[in-house]
């Protein structure tokens, strides 16, 4: 069964620090890895979709690293602003067709 | 806006009523997935299915059924509700399962 851990479970943050979001997970044999975004109340936003063959994935201020033989993925925000408020989710996939979500880290950035 | 839509937002039943819920995806997405999100905790997956067919379910008792309709819609059916089924419900949507699944806002559930 995969197990999906993330660290810390809250981050408080003022405005311009970089974040730094922790993922682990059990079970290498991933087909890819998520990282969503869920506002209180809302649904998940994708933000970024690693693949297994991929290391890392870039859009904007966001980057995610993966390293499937440690089973850990990391996602980094620079600059941050008080917009990136919010609770961060990850969540792999492995051959089959279901998402396995870790717990979330919520970000306080503080203006 | 990531074109999946659930009705309704909020919902509230009593122990042992039965809930439909209701998701529409983005036209295309022949893959819809359910979610079940108790508070504080990631999402836990409910069942997936895929051109009508279910192809994949979680840990869940067989009273969460679902269907998926040719035109991109989907239920979910929770019978003799519990106080535990509370939780945030969400759909999510896919062209196929390798690509990235796009999520409603999801629907508020409370028993009580």
């Amino acid at each position: 069964k995969q197990e999906v851990t993330q660290i810390p479970a809250a981050l408080s943050v003022p405005e311009g620090e970089n974040l730094v979001l922790n993922c682990s997970f059990t079970d290498s044999a991933i087909y890819n890895l998520q990282w969503f975004r869920q506002d209180p109340g809302k649904g998940l936003t994708s933000l970024l979709l690693i693949q297994s063959s991929q290391r890392e994935q870039t859009s904007g201020r966001l980057n995610a690293s993966l390293d499937k033989s440690s089973g850990r993925s990391t996602l980094y925000i620079a600059a941050s602003q008080p917009g990136d408020s919010a609770t961060y989710l990850c969540a792999v996939r492995l051959n089959d067709y279901k998402l396995s979500f870790g717990a979330g880290t919520t970000v306080t950035v503080r203006a | 806006e990531t074109g999946v839509t659930q009705s309704p937002t909020h919902l509230i039943k009593t122990r042992g009523q039965q809930v439909t819920l209701r998701c529409s995806s983005q036209s295309g997405h022949n893959t819809v997935s359910w979610y079940q999100q108790a508070l504080g905790q990631g999402p836990q997956f409910i069942f997936q299915y895929y051109r009508e067919e279910e192809n994949g379910r979680g840990n869940f008792p067989p009273r969460f059924s679902g269907l998926q309709f040719p035109n991109y819609s989907s239920e979910l059916n929770v019978n003799a509700l519990e106080l535990d089924d509370s939780a945030l419900y969400l759909c999510a949507s896919s062209r196929d399962s390798n690509q990235p699944q796009h999520f409603g806002d999801g629907t508020r559930l409370s028993i009580l």
